[in-house]
């Protein structure tokens, strides 16, 4: 049972490049959540998907875009990536209300 | 808004002994609070889920309490060793819709063999 799974683990961009982060998931969980962990900031939400087609925006959602085609993937894209989106990127989810969160071992992102 | 506060920042402690964590949290309309640990450089892992229903949990040598009337949460640990070295978060959900949770910032806990 592999869990939450996120590729890559590291990734060097440049400002203004684009990339997909992805994270899958193999427990038929209903939620799913994008955080990003900044030194000293703790953990922000990005976006979260409540089930397959429905999205929603978090705490911290400029500049990022998801979408939710399946119940098991849940791609973070960044579309023209700035330095202020360096950052630790950490995929979860959780079976529903009431239930505790799965982590992935999360991607660590640098645009110089 | 929610707002999770956690103290101690960082903790350092002899092995053996018995120490509590922190956790505050602002508004006491909570269905669930969960704490996590974090090793340097990984990812999260989910320790202990205490439900609005229930005051405390426990897992082994960990027991996490929850007091929702007066917002705040605790983690013992007790007889401490060098592998419990890590961040401990706690986390609350935000609202009762898609249990987004608000993550305090942590504390950072050393175990000294």
């Amino acid at each position: 049972n592999a869990g939450v799974t996120q590729t890559p683990k590291f990734r060097i961009l440049k400002i203004g490049q684009s990339m997909t982060l992805q994270c899958t998931q193999d427990m038929n969980h209903n939620y799913m959540y994008w955080y990003r962990q900044d030194p000293g900031m703790g953990l922000k939400l990005i976006y979260y998907s409540v089930g397959a087609g429905i999205t929603d925006k978090g705490e911290v959602p400029n500049g990022y875009n998801v979408s939710r085609s399946t119940t098991e993937d849940f791609p973070l894209r960044l579309e023209l990536a700035a330095p202020s989106q360096t950052s630790v990127y950490f995929c979860a989810s959780s079976y529903g209300d009431s239930y505790g969160y799965t982590f992935g071992s999360g991607t660590r992102l640098t645009v110089v | 808004k929610q707002e999770v506060t956690q103290i101690p920042a960082a903790l350092s402690v002899p092995e053996g002994e018995n120490l509590v964590l922190n956790c505050s949290f602002t508004d006491s309309a909570i269905y669930n609070l969960q704490w996590f640990r974090q090793d340097p450089g990984k990812g999260l892992t989910s320790l202990l889920l205490i439900q609005s229903s229930q005051r405390e949990q426990t897992s082994g040598r960990l027991n996490a309490s929850l007091d929702k009337s007066s917002g705040r949460s605790t983690l013992y640990i007790a007889a401490s060793q060098p592998g419990d070295s890590a961040t401990y978060l706690c986390a609350v959900p935000v609202n009762n819709y898609g249990q987004n949770f608000v993550f305090g910032p942590g504390t950072r806990l050393s175990v000294l063999p």
